[in-house]
């Protein structure tokens, strides 16, 4: 266990559907961030948030948002669903110090059919 | 911009026997830290090893080792006695002053047994 908790694990949704995936950093980790993985893909950066506030924005559609709430968990928004979404979406936080790695979480497969 | 090249998709390796992961990035920065990250097929990422780059000194973690060359802005990983579990797909990346961490395209790595 990693410590990055990434909810529901699978998610199987029909074109047009929109879908929250959630994720709680680590303990006492302020920075999330959130990547997608498609089939066979690298990593491609979203966006992030510290402490409640985006911090930077990658190659994220219109149609997907994120929050950070109080207590630090996030939300990966996404809405209108194309077949091309489908993908695995990490989860990853990291620590305060400035050369410490990120801490993924287990990923939320998101199947859309 | 920062880029993260590794220059071979799929590679294998002889149970017990070395093998050497290729990983050229680019940025104008002079600090940053570089990374390993490996992902099973299970699809957890696991962070190997990490490299700050004013150290010269090559970081080690049991068989993982990498060779940092800050001029030729190469970071190789080397694995050791090579083992079963090894096998997966292995990730470089670089992170600076901007925060995210940018990811290379893979290389997956088979282990024969």
């Amino acid at each position: 266990d990693s410590g990055v908790t990434q909810t529901p694990k699978h998610l199987i949704t029909a074109t047009g559907q929109r879908v929250t995936l959630r994720c709680s950093p680590r303990s006492g980790d302020l920075s999330v961030y959130w990547y997608q993985q498609s089939l066979d893909q690298g990593l491609q950066f979203l966006i992030q948030y510290y402490n409640g506030e985006e911090r930077a924005k990658g190659n994220i559609l219109e149609r997907f948002s994120a929050q950070q709430f109080p207590d630090l968990h996030s939300e990966l928004n996404l809405s209108s669903l194309e077949l091309g979404d489908s993908a695995l979406y990490f989860c990853a936080s990291r620590g305060t110090g400035v050369g410490y790695g990120y801490t993924f979480g287990s990923g939320t497969r998101l199947t859309v059919v | 911009a920062q880029t993260v090249t590794q220059s071979q998709p799929e590679m294998s390796v002889q149970e017990a026997e070395t093998v050497t992961l290729s990983c050229t990035y680019d940025t104008s920065e002079s600090d940053y830290y570089l990374f390993w990250y490996k992902q099973p097929p299970s699809r957890q990422m696991i962070l190997v090893i990490r490299q700050e780059a004013y150290k010269q000194q090559n970081a080690t973690e049991n068989r993982f080792s990498v060779n940092f060359q800050k001029a030729a802005k190469s970071f190789s990983l080397k694995i050791s006695d090579s083992q079963l579990g090894d096998a997966a797909m292995y990730f470089c990346a670089l992170k600076t002053s901007y925060d995210k961490v940018i990811f290379g395209p893979g290389t997956s790595l088979s282990v024969i047994p």
